[in-house]
């Protein structure tokens, strides 16, 4: 059992508002900050979402984190064809002492 | 600009060794955890390891714990990834990442290009 945990798909239409979600436990995203990631097949993951809800430079306000208690969530709204990725949420583990990333969810652009 | 260039990569026979480099410019190296996350065919991120900044903690994912060294050379701005009894599940493309974040929980703001390690006989 994953010690961080996804939906493995989400889908929406373009304009549409998406939400992922990442569950983990007290030692994980109930204790350290959360950060979010899009990936593509055979490319590094390109960052997101830090500190739970901070988003970087160059990152569209489209993009927004949030955390409450142990799970995370990663809402993407005026959903775009480009948007259609892997994306995954990471964390710290304070009771096995190293980063996860969750299982990561499939976004289908429909 | 931030930039880290892994190198090292190749064909590793199952059982082998294989020792991994990262070297970063760009960036204050020595306020920085550098961790190594990896790139298997057809499956997500995984991550490796992470070195603390001054070198003394080490972290290790448990599929690598006993068999994989993180180490880091701040006179050279480099990280290292020594790789031993090397597995076919290992094989994946290995990059080098910058964290962010002071306690280095995996805020990975700047990457390599990768490095791609095959295990195979």
């Amino acid at each position: 059992q994953s010690v961080v945990t996804m939906s493995p798909s989400a889908s929406g239409t373009p304009g549409q508002k998406v939400t992922i979600s990442c569950s983990g436990r007290t030692s994980n995203i109930g204790s350290n900050p959360v950060t979010w990631y899009q990936q593509v097949p055979g490319r590094a993951p390109k960052l997101l979402i830090y500190s739970n809800d901070q988003r970087p430079p160059g990152v569209p306000d489209r993009f927004s984190g949030s955390k409450s208690g142990t799970s995370a969530s990663l809402a993407i709204s005026g959903l775009q064809s480009e948007d259609e990725a892997d994306y995954y949420c990471v964390t710290w583990d304070d009771s096995v002492n190293g980063v996860f990333f969750g299982g990561g969810t499939k976004l289908t652009v429909l | 600009e931030v930039q880290l260039v892994e190198s090292g990569g190749g064909l590793v026979q199952p059982g082998g060794s294989l020792r991994l480099s990262c070297e970063a410019s760009g960036l204050t190296f020595i306020i920085h955890y550098i961790h190594w996350v990896r790139l298997a065919p057809g499956k997500g991120p995984e991550w490796v390891s992470r070195v603390s900044p001054d070198g003394a903690n080490t972290n290790y994912a448990d599929s690598v714990k006993g068999r994989f060294t993180i180490s880091r050379d701040n006179a050279k701005n480099s990280v290292f990834l020594q790789m031993n009894s090397v597995r076919a599940e290992d094989t994946a493309v290995y990059f080098c990442a910058r964290d962010r974040a002071q306690g280095g929980s995996g805020w990975f703001d700047s990457w390599g290009q990768g490095t791609l390690v095959t295990v195979a006989s």
